[in-house]
C-alpha cells in the first residue's frame, strides 16, 4: 500500500474554508484516496473518496492532483464541530483492497 | 440499521485474564477488522477477515485472536491479558471492491488491563 504524508497539525477559523493537504507519490493506478475524520476517542467516520477525478458530497470536496500524486480534502465552511484528526489514506490493489491502514493523521483546530 | 455494535463498551481486566469483545454488524458487509487505538496514537490493525471463515494477520496480532463463523460477527480473543493491551478497540466492516465506499466503525470498547 502506497504511504500517505500528512502535516501534524492545522487550525482555520470557523466558517472559513479548511483545506488539508496529502502527498501520496508512490500511489499506484488502481488505488484510491480515502480520507476519514476521528472526533475526539469516537470511531473514525468515513468521509469521501475518490480515484482520479475531483469528489464532492455533503461533507467534503476531494480534490486530486493529474499525476494522482497528491490530494487535498477541502471542508468549505469548517464548524466547530468538525475539529478532529484528518486521516488520508491509499487503499490497497486487488491483493490488499480490504485493508485500511491509518497514518498519523492531520489534527485540525477549526478556531472560533 | 444498528450498524456496527461492539460489546461491551468499558471493561477492566487483570493481568493474565482472557476475555472477548464482541463485534456484530447488520449490513451485510463482507469485511470486517480491529483496530487498537493506543493514547494519543493512530489506529494499528490487528486482524481482519474478507468473509467467513477466513481470517487474516494485521499489523499487531500477536496475544490476540480471532474467528468468523458468520458474516454477521467478529469476535475479538485476549487469551492472556497483558498491560501493553490497555487499548480503545473499534471493529469497522465494509462491502467489497474499492468504489464501494469506506468503512464503518463502531464505538469502540476501552479495555484497561491492570
Amino acid at each position: 500500500d502506497a504511504k500517505t504524508t500528512q502535516p501534524p497539525s492545522m487550525d482555520c477559523a470557523e466558517g472559513r474554508a479548511a483545506n488539508l493537504p496529502c502527498n501520496h507519490s508512490t500511489i499506484s493506478g488502481n488505488e484510491y484516496v480515502y480520507w476519514y475524520r476521528q472526533i475526539h476517542s469516537q470511531g473514525p467516520q468515513y468521509i469521501i473518496h475518490g480515484l482520479k477525478n475531483n469528489e464532492t458530497n455533503e461533507m467534503a470536496s476531494l480534490i486530486i492532483t493529474e499525476d494522482r500524486k497528491s490530494s487535498t480534502l477541502i471542508l468549505p465552511h469548517a464548524t466547530l464541530r468538525d475539529t478532529a484528526v484528518y486521516y488520508c489514506i491509499v487503499r490497497g490493489g486487488m491483493d490488499s483492497s480490504y485493508k485500511l491502514i491509518f497514518g498519523s493523521g492531520t489534527r485540525l483546530l477549526v478556531r472560533p | 440499521n444498528a450498524g456496527v455494535t461492539q460489546t461491551p463498551k468499558f471493561q477492566v481486566l487483570k493481568t493474565g485474564q482472557s476475555m472477548t469483545l464482541q463485534c456484530a454488524q447488520d449490513m451485510n458487509h463482507e469485511y470486517m477488522s480491529w483496530y487498537r487505538q493506543d493514547p494519543g496514537m493512530g489506529l494499528r490493525l490487528i486482524h481482519y477477515s474478507v468473509g467467513a471463515g477466513i481470517t487474516d494477520q494485521g499489523e499487531v496480532p500477536n496475544g490476540y485472536n480471532v474467528s468468523r463463523s458468520t458474516t454477521e460477527d467478529f469476535p475479538l480473543r485476549l487469551l492472556s491479558a497483558a498491560p501493553s493491551q490497555t487499548s480503545v478497540y473499534f471493529c469497522a466492516s465494509s462491502t467489497p471492491g474499492q468504489g464501494a465506499g469506506g468503512y464503518t466503525f463502531g464505538s469502540g470498547t476501552r479495555l484497561t488491563v491492570v
